[in-house]
């Protein structure tokens, strides 16, 4: 029971660099997340895809472009890293999007993306 | 989504029960309230939720205030293994974590 898989799990890239994290979930979720999540912070969202053939920006979408490749996966690609985007970046899946929704999200292990 | 507020850190007993609170007095009337703990750096892992009522589950028990301004994470029997940051979430459509409560659960 795979739930969400995240690919790579570290990353070292060069400044102005690209790169492109993959997720995937196995729970025929419709909804699907990035987030970056700085030393001793909180996460902050990057884009969602409340369904597949949507996306929508979310608190720090700046330097980021996702893509809803099919109703499992997700990708989140940087097109020219740069040293503020050192962080770690959590997957997740949720059943369906929506306020009031009753369902949780479930997460991947994360990506740990080093940018010198 | 409604703002949440936790305290930043906390202590517990191992063996005893640790209570955790979260104040989202903005929250709307059909926004549930969620809480997750993240252990070291590996991903939030979902605890429970609820909207009105108080809740149980094998993890924990969520008590909501009456006027839903306020809840209660209760870890019945807490343990070492719960040392983690536990954060609570007013869910819209989005789901933004703030800092969170850092439980440490000493011997």
């Amino acid at each position: 029971n795979a739930g969400v898989t995240q690919t790579p799990k570290f990353q070292v890239l060069k400044t102005g660099q690209s790169m492109t994290l993959q997720c995937a979930q196995d729970m025929n979720h419709n909804s699907m997340y990035w987030y970056r999540q700085d030393p001793g912070m909180g996460l902050r969202l990057i884009y969602y895809s409340a369904s597949e053939g949507t996306t929508d920006k979310g608190e720090v979408p700046n330097g980021y472009n996702v893509s809803r490749l099919n109703k499992r996966e997700f990708s989140l690609r940087l097109e020219s890293a740069a040293p503020s985007q050192t962080s770690v970046y959590f997957c997740a899946s949720r059943e369906y999007p929506g306020l009031g929704s009753n369902q949780p999200q479930h997460f991947g292990d994360g990506t740990r993306l080093s940018i010198l | 989504d409604a703002k949440t507020t936790q305290p930043t850190s906390m202590d517990c007993a191992e063996g005893r029960a640790a209570n955790l609170p979260c104040n989202h007095s903005t929250i709307s009337g059909n926004e549930y309230v969620y809480w997750y703990r993240q252990i070291h750096s590996q991903g939030p892992q979902y605890i429970i939720h609820g909207l009105k009522n108080n809740e149980t589950n094998e993890m924990a028990s969520l008590i909501i205030t009456e006027d839903r301004k306020s809840s209660t994470l209760i870890l019945p029997h807490a343990t070492l293994r719960d040392t983690a940051v536990y954060y609570c979430i007013a869910l819209g459509n989005m789901l933004t974590f703030g800092g969170g409560t850092r439980l440490m659960v000493k011997p």
